[in-house]
Order: C-alpha cells, then structure tokens, then sequence
C-alpha cells in the first residue's frame, strides 16, 4: 500500500514570493505517478500537475514545478511568485501506473499574505 | 462539456436515515471514483468503477454503503442506517484510462456534504 506523507499543515507565503509545499511516498513499485491537487474554499478538487516516476525531467505548468527526487521518495511542489488566489489546501497524490486509484496525503494550507 | 456533476451538494440528515448520492462524470470518462473526506484531511479513497463493473473497494465501505454505475454513466452511492461518523464530504471523480500507462488525472466533482445529527 502506499502511503503519502505531507509534513507541513499550514504555511504563509508573503505575495509574489515562491513557497515549497513537501511531500514523501512510500512505495515498493517502479512504475507510479505523482500529483498534486489544489482544494479552494469552495471545496472543489483542482489538478495542478502530474510526474510520472520514469520521467527524468521535473514537471512544470506556468507557476507550478514539481521537484521530483526518486531515490528521496520525494515530489515537492514549488509555487513561484504567489498569488492571493493561491490560498488554500494543497494535496500530494500517488497512484501505480496502472491507472489505478490515487492515495492522498493530509494536505498543506497554504495563505498567501499582500 | 459541463464536469462532474453532484448531486445534492448539501444533505442533512438524522442518525438512521438512509441518504442517497448522485454523481454524474464527464461523459466520455470510463472510469469513475468515490472518494470520503472529513474536514481538515485528504480524502480517502471508497471505491471505484471502470464503466460498469466495480473494481476495486476500500475497508473503509462497511456493509451500510454501496455503490452502482448501472450504465456505465452515472453513478450513485447510497448509505444505509447512518451513523454521525459518516459526516464528511462524499467526492465523486472520473478519468479517461487507456491501457496501463500515463498519466491517470482524476477530475473532481464539486462534491456532496453530508451531515448526520
């Protein structure tokens, strides 16, 4: 079974400024993919990036990087020059290549500052 | 195309009751998820569907819930006998799997709160 471990409950970012957002997994397979979903207030689940584990370049898309260190057991989510609209939880996810579920982790909130 | 789609948003409901959740995925999606989450965590995983068949459930689904796609279109999960430690958010995702590779992107409903007095 995998497990997704976020280590940071809540952080504040002051605007404009980049924030790290860490995430561990724990799992025995080769092949799995990586995630991460950012939940606003209003509840719903939004999908920001993916990193599959034989991928050997990070993944970026617009602000967002994900720092992946495969013999860490690591995926960070980076968020560059932060937004207020960037307020809210942040979730790691894992899932086997397989197209299977995703395992989440417990989440980061994250409050941007002006 | 319209997202997923949940329905109702809010239930409230007392300890006993029977509740029913209506979901309704992105329409060329196959395959569609039930997630749980009670505040403050990440949402845990209930079940999910590859068109009709249900693949795989979670020890977390006691025997008081169960989950249909009759038609591979919709879904719907129904909670017997509530209990109040089954308040939380009920999420409904889907994707679109083809084989045993990539990327598997779940796209999430808005979700339905429950609460049970």
């Amino acid at each position: 079974a995998q497990k997704i471990t976020q280590t940071q409950p809540g952080m504040f970012v002051q605007e404009k400024e980049a924030v790290t957002l860490d995430c561990t997994y724990d799992t025995s397979d080769q092949s799995y993919g990586l995630f991460w979903y950012k939940q606003p207030s209003s509840g719903e689940m939004i999908f920001l990036i993916y990193q599959g584990s034989y991928d050997e370049q990070n993944a970026t898309e617009g602000r967002y990087s994900l720092n992946f260190q495969k013999a860490r057991k690591s995926a960070n989510l980076v968020i560059s020059a932060s937004q207020l609209g960037d307020s809210a939880m942040y979730f790691c996810a894992a899932s086997l290549a397989a197209g299977n579920k995703l395992t989440f982790g417990g989440g980061t909130r994250v409050l941007v500052k002006p | 195309d319209t997202g997923v789609s949940q329905d109702p948003r809010h239930k409230i409901t007392k300890r006993g009751q029977n509740v029913t959740f209506r979901c309704d995925p992105i329409s060329e999606h196959n395959r569609l998820y039930w997630y749980r989450q009670t505040l403050g965590q990440g949402p845990e995983f209930l079940t999910y569907f590859q068109n009709e068949a249900q693949l795989e459930k979670s020890r977390l689904l006691s025997d008081r819930f169960s989950a249909e796609r009759p038609k591979g279109s919709f879904s719907t999960l129904e909670i017997q006998r509530t209990e109040q430690g089954d308040s939380a958010m009920y999420l409904c995702a889907s994707s679109l799997v083809f084989g045993a590779s990539g990327a598997n992107v779940l796209t999430f409903g808005a979700g339905s709160r429950l609460t049970v007095l």
